[in-house]
């Protein structure tokens, strides 16, 4: 069964960083591609950054040079640290699996960040 | 940047009639690269169809998308009660590398 477990969200004051992290299990994590996905507080969906198995990354460009995606294959573990966060980056983040025709297959249950003073 | 829309923003319907949401890209959706998802309140996102027209594991059959190009569907043939929730469509291509629409919410009439 594929299991994604969220953490490392919590509040932060603007200008703060905060890393967040996704155990992974159930599927062979180093052949997958990854994202994290963002949901504001009664908004839609955003597509924050994008990982592949041999560590190709992409970003949004709302959060281009402030976010930055990695993984440890040996640790079947994904990463997003995230700094000069601003009152707009609160959000659920969801760590998520990349499946087929770049759909995403699998969803963690997100970790709610939240940027405040 | 492809955009895409979802139409309509709301739809108020019964338990038994067919839902039709739309979705549509702002340019081509390179390879039918189109998937749709069902979330409801408290939850995760859930995966229902994938390049275009492909159920994902485990979605029962009333659920069916189609389209190409710049134009697709999700069509729930009979609106079972766990069907009233929001839908999102979302492309997978170029920059950026993924889109979501703005979502569809289905709600009883």
């Amino acid at each position: 069964e594929v299991q994604l477990v969220e953490s490392g969200g919590g509040l932060v004051q603007p200008g703060g960083s905060l890393r967040l992290s996704c155990a992974a299990s159930g599927f062979t994590f180093s052949s997958c591609s990854m994202d994290w996905v963002r949901q504001a507080p009664g908004k839609g969906l955003e597509w924050v950054s994008y990982i592949s198995g041999s560590s190709t990354i992409y970003y949004a460009d709302s959060v281009k040079g402030r976010f930055s995606i990695s993984r440890d294959n040996a640790k079947n573990s994904l990463h997003l640290q995230m700094n000069s966060l601003r009152a707009e980056d609160t959000a659920v983040y969801y760590c998520v699996k990349m499946g087929s025709s770049g759909s995403l297959d699998f969803w963690g249950q997100g970790t709610l960040v939240t940027v405040s003073s | 940047e492809i955009v895409l829309t979802q139409s309509p923003g709301t739809l108020s319907l019964s338990p038994g009639e067919r839902a039709t949401l739309s979705c549509r890209a702002s340019q081509s959706v390179s390879s039918n690269y189109l998937a749709w998802y069902q979330q409801k309140p408290g939850q995760a996102p859930r995966l229902l169809i994938y390049g275009a027209s492909n159920r994902a594991t485990g979605i029962p059959d009333r659920f069916s998308g189609s389209g190409s190009g710049t134009d697709f569907t999700l069509t729930i043939r009979r609106l079972e009660p766990e069907d009233f929730a929001v839908y999102y469509c979302q492309q997978y291509g170029s920059s950026p590398r993924l889109t979501f629409g703005g979502g569809t919410k289905v709600e009883i009439k």
